[in-house]
Parts: structure tokens; sequence; C-alpha cells
């Protein structure tokens, strides 16, 4: 079974730019995670979509970040601009569903390092 | 508000040593309680989770933890550690809807 994948591996940008995260969930999870995960902190929850529908994006600084999972499948993560505190792990994370038995999947992140 | 200390940042084991990694909970109801691994430049992989009913829950890679409520804990063991166990490690609870991690412990193991 394939797992979570994301692109790219890492990235490394100035701020002020902008950057695009990409990913792509375990075939037939309907559930899809992003995460941020700040060097010596747990990861936090930047946004959830059940299929291809938000379901929590409470923590997601919406003036500059924003995602969206077309057809329910794969799904990106913008930033733009970037500021040097966006500097992070991005995971990715899917499941089959939304209850608490579900198990979540995590792909291996994309590590943004913002000069 | 719900939430998860993990009061150890670092912990270090010489190889074969035995293993308790502390998670205490801010929850009023039964939580679900959750523990991950992430190895350096992977994504976090599931060791094991409480529900209900046994307090004491069996995990891969030879892990175990026990919900203590009278404490609010969910202590991470393992009896015999093993070189490629160090990593890091997060307890996390479920709430509404999504999963809040604590901020982790870091497992550093010696020959």
């Amino acid at each position: 079974e394939a797992g979570v994948a994301q692109s790219p591996r890492y990235k490394i940008i100035e701020k002020r730019q902008s950057v695009a995260f990409w990913c792509n969930p375990i075939s037939g999870h309907a559930t899809l995670y992003w995460y941020q995960q700040i060097l010596g902190q747990g990861p936090k929850l930047l946004i959830q979509f059940q299929n291809n529908g938000v379901v929590d994006d409470s923590q997601l600084p919406k003036d500059r970040f924003s995602a969206e999972r077309l057809k329910g499948v794969d799904s990106t993560l913008k930033i733009q601009p970037a500021k040097l505190e966006d500097s992070a792990v991005y995971l990715c994370a899917s499941s089959p569903g939304r209850t608490p038995n579900e198990k979540l999947f995590f792909g291996s992140g994309t590590q943004l390092s913002v000069l | 508000a719900q939430s998860v200390t993990q009061p150890d940042i670092h912990i270090t084991v010489s190889e074969g040593a035995s293993l308790e990694l502390r998670c205490n909970y801010s929850y009023g109801a039964t939580p679900y309680l959750f523990w991950y691994v992430q190895s350096p430049g992977q994504g976090l992989q599931l060791l094991l989770k409480y529900f209900s009913g046994d307090t004491l829950v069996q995990g891969i890679k030879g892990f175990e933890a026990e919900f203590k409520r009278s404490q609010s804990s969910f202590n991470l063991r393992k009896p015999s550690v093993h070189w490629s166990d160090a990593a890091e490690y997060f307890c996390a609870v479920f709430n509404t809807d999504k999963l809040i991690f604590g901020t982790g412990t870091r497992l550093q193991v010696f020959p």
C-alpha cells in the first residue's frame, strides 16, 4: 500500500516570497490534514478536509495561508507571502474517516526554511 | 481547553535499559489517547492508542502504555530499549475531530 506522498522534501525561500506544498493521500482516504511542526514543538493542525470540504481551519493564518483539495484527492497548501516564523516542517496526513479510532497516516513532510 | 503535557524534553538511556516517557493530559471526559513516534526525516507513526477498557495497552515495537485516570497520565514504557528506538515521541489526545499533540520527548540511546 502506497503511503502519503509529499513534495517537495525541502524548500528554502526568502521572506515575502510564496511557496506551495503538495500532498497525495492514501487512495480512498476521505480525510486529509495539514499540520505545521515548528522545531521543538508538536505538530499543530492547520486545516482538515473531509473529501473536498473544509472541516476545520480555525488555526490556519488565512491572511497568508491557503489550502485546497481538488476533487477530494490531492491537496495543495500555499503560503503567500512567507514570514520568518513560517519556517517549519509541514506534514500531511490522511485517514479513512474522522472518528477517533481512525488511524492517521503521515507523510515525511516538507521542511521549509524562510530566510 | 484540552491539552497534553510531556514534561521531559530530552531523555538519554543506555541500550538495554528500561524506558518510561511521561504524558499528562487535561480533559474532562474519558480521553482518546495516542503515542506516536517520529524518526529523523520520517513522518509520525502510531505506536499505540487507548480508547476504553483495559488500562494497559500494547503497541508495536514492544511498547506499552498505561492509562491512569487518577493521575491524568498515559505514560509510555518499554522494558529494554534498542538503539533503533532513538527518535522523537509524541503523546496526543483526540478532541472534537482533531489530534492535539504534546511538545514531544527526544530519546537518545547510548550503546
